[in-house]
């Protein structure tokens, strides 16, 4: 069965504190794994697609990086705007592009 | 800019009627849409898959007769809640597919608050 595991569930940082979110992940093949962020209330926003084992992706303060197990989602030196949810998922080689998604990890990044 | 819309944002119905919520992808054509519910504090509950022209593939345990979808176009897909009842009362997303090459995203509208009274 896929399955996503997202951890740590919370994270507090001070600002400037860099840190990592830990996705982990058991597909049937491996199509994409892709991070979103999302605040309260709203839709989740597109961040990022990893394809392969080994790939890496960067926007701002934020890179993710691809293994056949887990993905990470680092980030440098946040700042306060930076909190909010990030949710991982998978998709997996199948014709229906349904996405798998983990529980999530709510960031709070204190000024 | 957004790239997929969902109307309404919010609503409020009373039991027993039925409430529309459309999705739209705005500046692509979509032929795989999502639609998912997400409780309070929860992550994403996938309800449908919605392809056009054909009929929506419906995950276990979710109501085809309650949880209507049509996918008429390829930039259109709508979710109707029938007979809603309070427990009903959820937030309600849409994503869908953009296939470009061998890749493809999947964006997500802004969601829709449906409260029933």
């Amino acid at each position: 069965e896929d399955q996503v595991t997202q951890s740590p569930e919370a994270l507090r940082l001070q600002e400037g504190e860099s840190s990592s979110l830990n996705c982990s992940y058991t597909v049937s093949g491996l199509r994409g794994l892709f991070w979103y962020r999302q605040d309260p209330g709203k839709g989740p926003e597109f961040l990022f697609t990893l394809y392969s084992a080994g790939e890496e992706k960067e926007k701002e303060r934020l890179k993710a990086t691809l293994t056949k197990k887990e993905s990470f989602l680092h980030i440098t030196a946040p700042k306060p705007e930076d909190s909010a949810t990030y949710l991982c998922a998978v998709q997996a080689e199948d014709s229906s592009y349904k996405l798998i998604f983990g529980s999530g990890t709510r960031l709070l990044v204190r000024p | 800019g957004a790239v997929v819309s969902q109307h309404p944002s919010r609503v409020i119905c009373k039991s027993g009627t039925s409430v529309k919520i459309e999705c739209r992808s705005l500046d692509f054509q979509a032929t795989t849409m999502f639609w998912y519910r997400q409780f309070p504090k929860q992550s994403l509950m996938l309800m449908a898959t919605s392809n056009e022209g054909s009929k929506a593939t419906y995950e276990q345990g979710v109501e085809k007769d309650k949880f209507l979808i049509n996918h008429a176009s390829l930039t259109l897909s709508t979710l109707t809640v029938t007979s809603a009842h309070p427990e009903d009362s959820s937030f309600y997303i849409c994503s869908a597919s953009r296939v470009r090459g061998p890749g493809n995203t999947i964006y997500f509208g802004e969601g829709s608050w449906l409260t029933v009274v």
